[in-house]
């Protein structure tokens, strides 16, 4: 199956910092990738929907200025937590779609102290 | 995003025996129903796709069904072994190709 990376794998940070997770995909090319997010017990939800060069489209709830993401090529998108706070603590995973199917990356644990 | 349900949340089988559990999800609009496996600390790794009512689909001893009419799908584990211990999650799609989540069924096969 095809192959999608995501780094760094765990972060913690201060209240106030930004901070940066990159979702690739290694061995195809996806013109679309999604974020979600995963609070402890409950589903992953879907964020928002990443589309190589043009703006990313978010889910109702999710703030665009909060999560900036930007798809740069057809191969990287990167998801940035801006002002970080404990509330913002939480487990982020990307996928990628390679139609029909969707490819996940293995996940981000974002702890802000 | 689409209200999908799964059960058990959890559930012990004993190596060798077979299990099966379910996924419940909106019959209207629908475009494709996903299951993943899931293991701590890896990606989620994509079983089967499935879009036809009353499609089957097979990969070793883990089978899934589909009614998309009654919007119902079962995953079924043949002779449980321990490395089949894990998450297993379904999706569901509309045309859209958003994935909406159950909360997952965690299998756990006790040697």
């Amino acid at each position: 199956g095809a192959v999608v990376s995501q780094h760094p794998s765990r972060v913690i940070c201060k209240s106030g910092t930004s901070v940066k997770i990159e979702c690739r995909s290694l061995d195809f090319q996806a013109t679309t990738m999604f974020w979600y997010r995963q609070f402890p017990k409950q589903s992953l939800m879907l964020m928002a929907t990443s589309n190589e060069g043009s703006k990313a489209t978010y889910e109702q709830g999710v703030e665009k200025d909060k999560f900036l993401i930007n798809h740069a090529s057809l191969t990287l998108s990167t998801l940035t937590v801006t002002s970080a706070h404990p509330e913002d603590s939480s487990f982020y995973i990307c996928s990628a779609t390679d139609y029909p199917e969707q490819f996940f990356g293995p996940g981000t644990r974002l702890t802000v102290l | 995003i689409l209200n999908v349900e799964q059960s058990p949340q959890s559930l012990h089988v004993q190596e060798g025996d077979s299990t099966n559990f379910t996924c419940s999800f909106p019959s209207s609009n629908f475009y494709a129903l996903h299951w993943y496996r899931w293991e701590t600390a890896k990606s989620p790794e994509a079983l089967f796709v499935m879009t036809l009512n009353g499609d089957e689909k097979k990969k070793g001893r883990i089978s899934a069904t589909l009614n998309t009419k009654e919007g119902y799908s079962y995953l079924y584990i043949k002779g449980s072994q321990p490395e089949d211990s894990a998450t297993y999650l379904c999706a569901s799609t509309s045309n859209d190709y958003k994935l909406s989540f159950g909360a997952g069924t965690t299998v756990t096969v006790r040697a």
